[in-house]
Formats: structure tokens, sequence, C-alpha cells
């Protein structure tokens, strides 16, 4: 079975330092992954997906199948990417469920 | 436009009671899923929906829980004789397509507290 890890549960960085958000996956075949966002008193919502190749609100995210890691990255954190980040994976074609994380709270410190 | 709406927002029953979670989908959604948020813990499935029958119940942790969908919208859970460890936040989300092709959107939540 497909199985996703965030190691950290808390994150603290300064504001204008990087940001690093860590995901690992266990699976087999050739997984999607994505990264899901919770800001506070907002709804869970996609933040990207692997498969977009695309960079929003200045987060980066790439796929090392070598590592089986999809971290998320940001060079320069903001106070408002304080938030709850969880990673997700799917198992692509024909599978229509999405594994989560068990999230990492990022706080930036202003 | 209107967003997946969850009803109630906030539930408290009794140990032994039944209770029913409400979950409208997002308007042309034909895939629905119920994940389940304990503390400390990720984002856990219980049911897919795809129009109204259920390919994916695997999440289920037991025969208490059950989960319809009617005119391929609404949905509701059910979770009869409630236990303690049922307490958690219940989400419902919607997509235009399957999970691994189109982005899930997600309900509030509701917070069930079983005493």
């Amino acid at each position: 079975a497909q199985r996703v890890t965030q190691p950290e549960k808390l994150l603290s960085v300064f504001k204008g330092a990087p940001v690093e958000l860590k995901c690992n996956y266990s699976y087999s075949g050739s997984p999607e992954l994505f990264w899901y966002v919770q800001y506070s008193r907002q709804r869970l919502q996609l933040l990207l997906r692997h498969i977009s190749r695309e960079s929003i609100k200045g987060f980066t995210a790439d796929l090392n199948k070598g590592e089986t890691s999809f971290h998320l990255k940001k060079p320069f954190a903001q106070e408002e990417d304080s938030a709850m980040y969880y990673c997700a994976l799917s198992r692509g074609f024909g599978n229509e469920k999405l594994t989560f994380g068990t999230g990492t709270r990022l706080t930036i410190i202003p | 436009g209107a967003g997946v709406s969850q009803s109630p927002s906030n539930k408290v029953t009794e140990k032994g009671k039944d209770v029913e979670l409400r979950c409208d989908p997002i308007s042309g959604h034909t895939a629905l899923y119920w994940y389940r948020q304990s503390l400390g813990q990720g984002l856990e499935f219980l049911i897919y929906f795809q129009g109204n029958s259920a390919p994916d119940k695997s999440g289920l942790p037991s025969d208490r829980f059950s989960a319809e969908r009617t005119g391929g919208s609404v949905s509701t859970l059910t979770i009869q004789r409630t236990q303690q460890e049922d307490s958690a936040v219940y989400l419902c989300a919607s997509s235009l397509a399957a999970a691994y092709n189109s982005p899930l959107h997600f309900g509030n939540g509701t917070r069930l507290t079983v005493t």
C-alpha cells in the first residue's frame, strides 16, 4: 500500500529565509504527488501538483524518484506562508483516492 | 459559486447514539470523497463516490460506518452506535473527475465529539 511521510510536525522559519517542507513516499509505481495547504480559518486547498510542473506563491516541488521524495521549497519565506501543509499521493491513472501525510505546521517568524 | 458545504459544522453526541453528517458537493462534480482527521493524524480516507456508486469503501473503519449518495449530489455519512474514538473532524471533498487528474475541493468539515 502507498504511504506518505512528513517527518516534521512543526517547522518555524524566519521571514526571508528559505523554506523546505519534507515529504517522502512509498509506492513502487509512478505516483502523482500533490501539496495541499490550509491557512488559518480557511479550507484545505490544492497548492500545487507534480504533473503541472508549476510554481504557486513562489513554492516549487520536485519529484525525486530515486529518493522517493517530493519536498516543497520556497527561497524566501513570507508571513502569509504560515499554514498547515499536507503532502498527498495518488497512484495515478485508474486510482481515485489521495493518500495524505500527517501534515507540517509552518510558522513564519517576523 | 458556492463551494462544498457540510452540515452540521459541529456535533456533540453521547456514546452509543447514531449520527448523520451531510455533504453538498460543488454542482457538476461527479466525484465525492469522505476523509477523517483525528487529533495529530493526517487525513484518513474513508470512502469515495463516482456518481452514486462507491467503488472504494476500503477506508471505512468498521461496519458502524456507512455512506450513501443520491442523485449524484448530496452525500450522507452515517455512524451508528458512536464510540469515543469516532471523535474527529470529518471532511468532505468533491472533484470534477478522479483525484489524480482533478483537484479536490474541500468543505469546512464537521467536528464530531462523542462524550
